[in-house]
């Protein structure tokens, strides 16, 4: 089956624009997770969705940072008036129900110039 | 809150030996899970192997195997007859239901097989 999707895969952007990341989960997943990485770093939570529950949005770092998810489908992070520390990777994940692991997708490579 | 430790930044192996990876955690959970994740320069999270903390056997999965040592808190991965494309950046992560199975990463280790 389909695993994680991710759009676009590059995205160069100019300081202070507005982006719009998305994340396909794997189907049946109800729980869906954002994850920064900075270079050279480990991957820092973002947002978590489950189902029609309220997001756990404990790890995003300023209000420029938001993210929606309708039902159990798509995900779009958006980051507004972009700053150069938002370069970094974005990585998505879909969680399975059996051993609670998550499946990642391959990621948003975000350059703020 | 968890916290996860890798303290080799870098480590190199030749091809067809046999490397290990050290990695330390921290949790107040009884019920946790560990995991190693393997990250090739194509960026893509590849999950390697996972540990479900209340079982005391280790897990294997082919070449990878983990040295569980929940006293310790220690949770070393071990990769046995080093292929080429195993080179990459390994991670180390925890999560717990009491953190909405949320990972938290350590900062990875990059791994070189060496011809």
């Amino acid at each position: 089956g389909a695993g994680v999707s991710q759009s676009p895969s590059n995205k160069v952007t100019e300081k202070g624009k507005d982006v719009e990341l998305r994340c396909d989960p794997i189907s049946g997943h109800t729980a869906l997770y954002w994850y920064r990485q900075r270079l050279g770093q480990g991957l820092e939570f973002l947002i978590y969705f489950q189902g029609n529950s309220a997001p756990d949005k404990s790890g995003l770092p300023s209000d420029r940072f938001s993210a929606e998810r309708t039902g159990e489908s798509v995900s779009t992070l958006t980051i507004q008036r972009t700053q150069q520390e938002d370069s970094a990777v974005y990585l998505c994940a879909s969680r399975g129900t059996v051993y609670n692991e998550q499946f990642f997708g391959p990621g948003t490579r975000l350059t703020v110039l | 809150a968890q916290t996860v430790t890798q303290s080799q930044p870098e480590m190199s192996v030749q091809e067809a030996e046999t490397v290990t990876l050290s990695c330390t955690y921290d949790t107040s959970e009884n019920n946790y899970y560990l995991f190693w994740y393997k990250q090739p320069p194509s960026r893509q999270m590849i999950l390697v192997i996972r540990q479900e903390a209340y079982k005391q056997q280790n897990a294997t999965e082919n070449r990878f195997s983990v040295n569980f040592q929940k006293a310790a808190k220690s949770f070393s991965l071990k990769i046995s007859d080093s292929q080429l494309g195993d080179t990459a950046m390994y991670f180390c992560a925890c999560n717990s239901g009491g953190s909405n199975y949320k990972l938290t990463f350590g900062k990875g280790t990059l791994l070189t097989v060496n011809p």
